[in-house]
């Protein structure tokens, strides 16, 4: 079974902090995606990365950077803390060929005061 | 901006009832997907259904795709209290993005 592992469930930091969020895959899949999830929003893509060292921007990559460096480990970073990225952040990774689906970890919740 | 919308938002059903989740979308697709969320944790993948495809099962689950009316619907037979969580449709239409709806939270009542 394809296992997405996210460093920490829950997270809390303070406002203007560098957060990092990491996400490590163990099934070689060359895509990695972050996404942020809040309430009556869906999951709404922050960034992608369709191999080492490769990303694309997602539909809200204000405030985020993310660094790639080895195929298995998708960091996800915030560059300066806000009370609006409180939320639920989940990475995912899938084969790049063909449809395939995305295998998700549990989720890392951050939570900024 | 969000692709596939389900309906209904929420769902409340007793234990041996079918449940059926719809998923509309607006653009074009190669696929689309369902997952399941229990409270505070990741999405799973269920089931993914190809445009050329019309049906798909996977034990109590069955899914149908209606590419002329862009949607699709989620069939959970005999549900179970276990299989209180949220679903997910989401649709992929190229690219490397992959569009999530806001979700179908089920409630099965023992």
């Amino acid at each position: 079974d394809v296992k997405v592992t996210q460093s920490s469930r829950y997270l809390v930091k303070r406002t203007g902090e560098k957060v990092f969020l990491e996400c490590v895959q163990d099934m070689d899949h060359e895509n990695m995606f972050w996404y942020r999830q809040d309430p009556g929003l869906g999951l709404r893509l922050i960034y992608f990365s369709y191999d080492v060292k490769m990303k694309e921007k997602g539909d809200i990559p204000e405030g985020y950077s993310v660094s790639r460096e080895k195929k298995e480990r998708f960091s996800l970073i915030l560059e300066s803390a806000s009370t609006n990225q409180t939320s639920m952040y989940l990475c995912a990774s899938r084969w790049r060929e063909g449809d395939q689906p995305q295998h998700f970890g549990d989720g890392t919740r951050l939570s900024i005061l | 901006s969000q692709q596939g919308e389900e309906d209904p938002q929420a769902l409340s059903i007793q234990e041996g009832e079918n449940a059926t989740m719809n998923c509309s979308y607006k653009t074009s697709i190669n696929n689309l997907q369902w997952y399941r969320q229990n409270s505070g944790r990741g999405l799973v993948h269920l089931i993914l259904i190809r445009s050329n495809e019309r049906e798909k099962h996977s034990g109590r689950l069955r899914v149908t795709l209606d590419t002329s009316k862009k949607s699709s619907s989620l069939l959970i037979t005999a549900s179970r209290a276990a299989d209180t969580a949220s679903y997910f449709c989401a649709t992929e239409g190229g690219g490397f993005k992959t569009i999530f709806g806001a979700g179908t939270r089920l409630f099965v009542k023992a």
